[in-house]
């Protein structure tokens, strides 16, 4: 199972919105609506962003959404915030009952 | 408060084996799927393992199938990982994550595994 596709890393200006871009294939995120993402900052654990496409637990902020095309997942972050500088990780189910990550994607608060 | 804490990494030999285990509270542990998540020195997320609330469905990464074995108790909250004929790409900080579903809700600080000889 090859990992997802996701840019190296994105910047941004406080204020503005980015996009991380997901790709995947027919079978993980074009198959199932099962795609979350996880920010992580540097020797911490990873933390829950949005689950199944573009649902957001208790407690994380509406500047965070998520949406899929085909199959490709996007994270938008919107009015960039200083502590939003992490890493950014997508993950789908597989046709094989297994998950797959993307290789991750460092974000730049410039 | 969820708690979720690992437990048992250490510097193992090439071919050596080590149980990790992971202790929850603070949500129904019985509840959720379990998963075992590792990211190596300087590296990416890397799904592991996955085994749901009652056992009854297991997975593995094809990169540990047939070595590592993924097991749970849920009268005890816990978790674990036996890992067999370990490689030096194996070296990782192996995070104990719980999920509802298809996710990774809560995650613990991580257990450092070191394989070298």
């Amino acid at each position: 199972q090859s990992a997802l596709t996701q840019p190296a890393s994105v910047s941004g200006s406080p204020g503005q919105s980015i996009t991380v871009s997901c790709t995947g294939t027919s079978s993980d995120i074009g198959s199932y609506n099962y795609v979350s993402w996880y920010q992580q900052h540097p020797g911490k654990a990873p933390k829950l962003l949005i689950y199944d496409v573009s649902n957001r637990p208790s407690g994380i902020s509406n500047r965070f959404s998520g949406s899929k095309s085909g199959n490709a997942a996007s994270l938008t972050i919107s009015g960039l915030q200083a502590e939003d500088e992490a890493a950014y990780y997508c993950c789908s189910y597989t046709n094989r009952s297994t998950r797959v990550f993307g290789g991750g994607t460092k974000l730049t608060v410039l | 408060e969820v708690q979720v804490v690992e437990s048992g990494g250490g510097l193992v030999k090439p071919g050596g084996s080590l149980r990790l285990s992971c202790a929850a509270s603070g949500f129904t542990f019985s509840s959720y799927t379990m998963n075992w998540v590792r990211q190596a020195p300087g590296k990416g997320l890397e799904w592991v393992s996955s085994i749901t609330t009652t056992s009854r469905y297991i997975s593995y990464a094809d990169s540990v199938k047939g070595r590592f074995t993924i097991s749970r108790d849920n009268a005890e909250n816990s978790l674990y990982l036996q890992m067999n004929s370990l490689r030096a790409e194996d070296t990782a900080v192996y995070y104990c994550a719980g999920g509802w579903s298809n996710h990774f809700d809560y995650w613990g600080q991580g257990t450092l595994v070191t394989v070298s000889s």
